[in-house]
């Protein structure tokens, strides 16, 4: 069955430190891939997205991620976390032959900063 | 310039009742969709719209699901004898269509459908 798989529920990090939240995906083919993020009363905003062309993708508030074909896996990633980065964050894909563009999400990982 | 935006915020109702959700996407915006967020798990897909009319409806749960959108802009998500599993966070989300480039969703803040 075609899945996104968040491994870690939670993740606590020290402000200041380097975070990688990881997201696996099984398709046949490469999905269009995304990250969002959604704090508590806001709602979900994308981070960022890869389509086609260089593997490793810039977003916003300092966040990238990287594509890895052979790994089927998307994780996204910031060299230095702020106690503002603390909220829930979503991988998610659009299978490339899917017309209707719809959102397959995965479970989420719930990221904590402590101080 | 103006977000999607969902009325109501929060909606208690009792079990058996019907209620209705509604959803104002981004002015000029020609996608919508509506998701559905259980607590602890990320959204999934319910309904897509391209103007007026729902092109998937791949992720009703079933017949007491329905949406709308008679003039390709709001959109009502209407379901009816809600049951307590129906209780959800509701999202809408627009987008300006479903090419590469225009395909990014923007986010409602959600309904929040508790059914008692």
């Amino acid at each position: 069955a075609q899945s996104v798989t968040q491994p870690d529920i939670h993740i606590t990090v020290s402000e200041g430190a380097s975070l990688e939240l990881r997201c696996n995906y099984s398709y046949g083919a490469t999905p269009y891939l995304f990250w969002y993020v959604q704090s508590p009363g806001q709602g979900l905003q994308l981070l960022l997205k890869y389509f086609s062309g260089d593997t490793l993708v810039q977003g916003i508030k300092g966040f990238e991620a990287e594509f890895k074909r052979s790994q089927s896996s998307f994780n996204l990633r910031k060299p230095s976390v702020h106690w503002s980065d603390a909220a829930e964050y979503f991988c998610a894909v659009v299978l490339s032959m899917d017309s209707s563009y719809k959102l397959i999400f995965g479970s989420g990982t719930r990221l904590l900063v402590r101080p | 310039g103006a977000g999607v935006s969902q009325t109501p915020s929060n909606k208690v109702t009792e079990k058996g009742k019907y209620v209705e959700l509604r959803c104002d996407p981004i002015s000029g915006h020609t996608a919508l969709y509506w998701y559905r967020q259980s607590l602890g798990q990320g959204p999934e897909f319910l309904i897509y719209f391209q103007g007026t009319g729902a092109a998937d409806d791949s992720g009703l749960p079933n017949d007491r699901f329905f949406a709308v959108r008679p003039e390709g802009s709001v959109s009502t998500l209407k379901i009816q004898r809600t049951e307590r599993g129906d209780s959800a966070v509701y999202l809408c989300a627009s987008s300006r269509g479903t090419s590469d480039t225009g395909s990014e969703q923007f986010f409602g803040p959600g309904t929040r459908l508790t059914v008692l």
